[in-house]
């Protein structure tokens, strides 16, 4: 089937410690997108990109990495620098980023500080 | 102002009822506008896209969209207790990267 994989399900972050969250696709899409969304508010665009090795940032990119390397995998890293990262990330992609096809999530990855 | 703009809800109907859901954008650019239904817990999934003015149907769904006062809806027909979930309105402008996502509707069906 194909579709978009995020792990780990659930993510634990200790004080200053980075963790990266996976995305994988299958659809052969050119762009992908990550997202945060906290409780009860909409998605908010961290990073999204549109080709293999570019990406931009979104609203929200501080404390945030990303890498797109291959065209199937964007993960994302959440730095230490992220002072408040517990949230719900999404990741999306979508055909062709300056075309009007919508986006297709996945599961998404619940991060919690411990 | 913020770019896309949905009613602040909750919406609470009766099952059987017809739901609507509102949504405003700023930009006059946009080209492209998405409705995705959010279950508490899940990931949004997309239900409808309109592109065009006027109403495009699917099923009990049924977009509306009119660029000139820059609003577009989702109604919900025959609405059934598993129709209760958030809805996200995103709105892309042509040749864009990215979409822009409003805050969401909370629609709750009740029996």
């Amino acid at each position: 089937d194909g579709g978009i994989t995020q792990s780990p399900k659930y993510l634990f972050r200790k004080e200053g410690q980075n963790v990266t969250l996976s995305c994988e696709q299958n659809l052969n899409h050119d762009a992908m997108y990550w997202y945060r969304q906290d409780p009860g508010q909409g998605l908010r665009l961290i990073y999204y990109s549109q080709i293999v090795n570019d990406f931009q940032k979104g609203d929200i990119a501080e404390g945030y990495s990303v890498s797109r390397e291959k065209k199937e995998s964007f993960p994302l890293t959440v730095t230490s620098a992220q002072k408040n990262p517990t949230a719900f990330y999404l990741c999306a992609s979508s055909p062709l980023a300056g075309g009007n096809q919508p986006q297709h999530f996945g599961d998404g990855t619940r991060l919690s500080i411990l | 102002q913020k770019e896309v703009e949905q009613n602040s809800g909750p919406l609470s109907v009766p099952e059987g009822a017809i739901a609507s859901l509102n949504c405003t954008y700023s930009d006059r650019g946009s080209q492209s506008f998405f409705w995705y239904r959010q279950y508490s817990g899940k990931s949004p999934e997309l239900i409808m896209f309109i592109y065009s003015n006027g109403d495009k149907e699917d099923g009990r769904f049924t977009a509306q969209l009119n660029k000139a006062s820059q609003y577009v809806s989702l109604l919900i027909r025959d609405s059934q207790p598993s129709d209760s979930a958030t809805y996200l309105c995103a709105v892309k402008p042509t040749n864009a990267g990215k979409s822009t996502f409003g805050d969401g509707t909370t629609l709750t069906v009740k029996p």
